[in-house]
């Protein structure tokens, strides 16, 4: 079953505005990642965070963990027209052995 | 350097028709995986492998075959399509060991009539 899902399902903000995705994961993780999909294109690798990590910066992107709420939120300052996409958290299987993502989130910016 | 390259782009398929989705890394990544995306279901875990010669199923195997001779390709095989199997694939590679990122291919988009 799929480890990760995010929240809200949807979002659309104006150009210049924060947008803030959450995630929330059932079982122990070693790193959570966020990924970014444009419309039918394959996902692109964001940022990502270790479990002993409680946030962490690149760019216009904030990403918080927090493993007792096992719980993740992706934040993305001063949104352009260009964020437009579908943004899916993933972690590891139990096992360790393969990505598992969630549903996503769909961000639409508009100018 | 191509990364993850995935073909063919596009395929339809008659009912009970096999076929094989080819994907290749150039990237001497160990961890190599397929996903099915379906609208609303984020993307589902097929089948994945560690390394050349080892693979094991994810959330949805029924229907689809794998295999890892060498560490640049792992094809998925459709054994006999069926309309529930039209969907959007992705291949995936990581680098070995946990906690890097992966990188995908382009997407192959399946059509079973």
């Amino acid at each position: 079953s799929q480890q990760g899902e995010e929240d809200p399902q949807a979002l659309s903000i104006q150009e210049g505005e924060n947008a803030t995705m959450n995630c929330s994961y059932k079982t122990s993780i070693n790193n959570l990642q966020w990924y970014r999909q444009n419309s039918g294109r394959g996902l692109v690798h964001l940022i990502l965070i270790r479990s002993n990590e409680r946030e962490k910066h690149s760019g216009r992107l904030r990403v918080t963990l927090d493993t007792s709420k096992k719980s993740s939120s992706l934040l993305i300052t001063a949104s352009r027209a260009a964020d437009t996409a579908s943004y899916f958290c993933a972690t590891d299987d139990q096992a360790g052995t393969a990505l598992i993502f969630g549903k996503g989130t769909t961000l639409s910016v508009s100018s | 350097n191509a990364g993850v390259t995935q073909t063919p782009k596009f395929q339809v398929l008659k009912t009970g028709q096999s076929m094989t989705l080819q994907c290749a890394q150039d990237m001497n990544h160990e961890y190599m995986s397929w996903y099915r995306q379906d609208p609303g279901m984020g993307l589902r875990l097929i089948h994945y492998s560690v390394g050349a010669g080892i693979t094991d199923q994810g959330e949805v195997p029924n229907g689809y075959n794998v295999s890892r001779s060498t560490t640049e390709d792992f094809p998925l095989r459709l054994l006999s399509a069926a309309p529930s199997q039209t969907s959007v694939y992705f291949c995936a590679s990581e680098g070995t060991g946990r906690g890097t990122e992966a990188f995908f291919g382009q997407g192959t988009r399946l059509t079973v009539v």
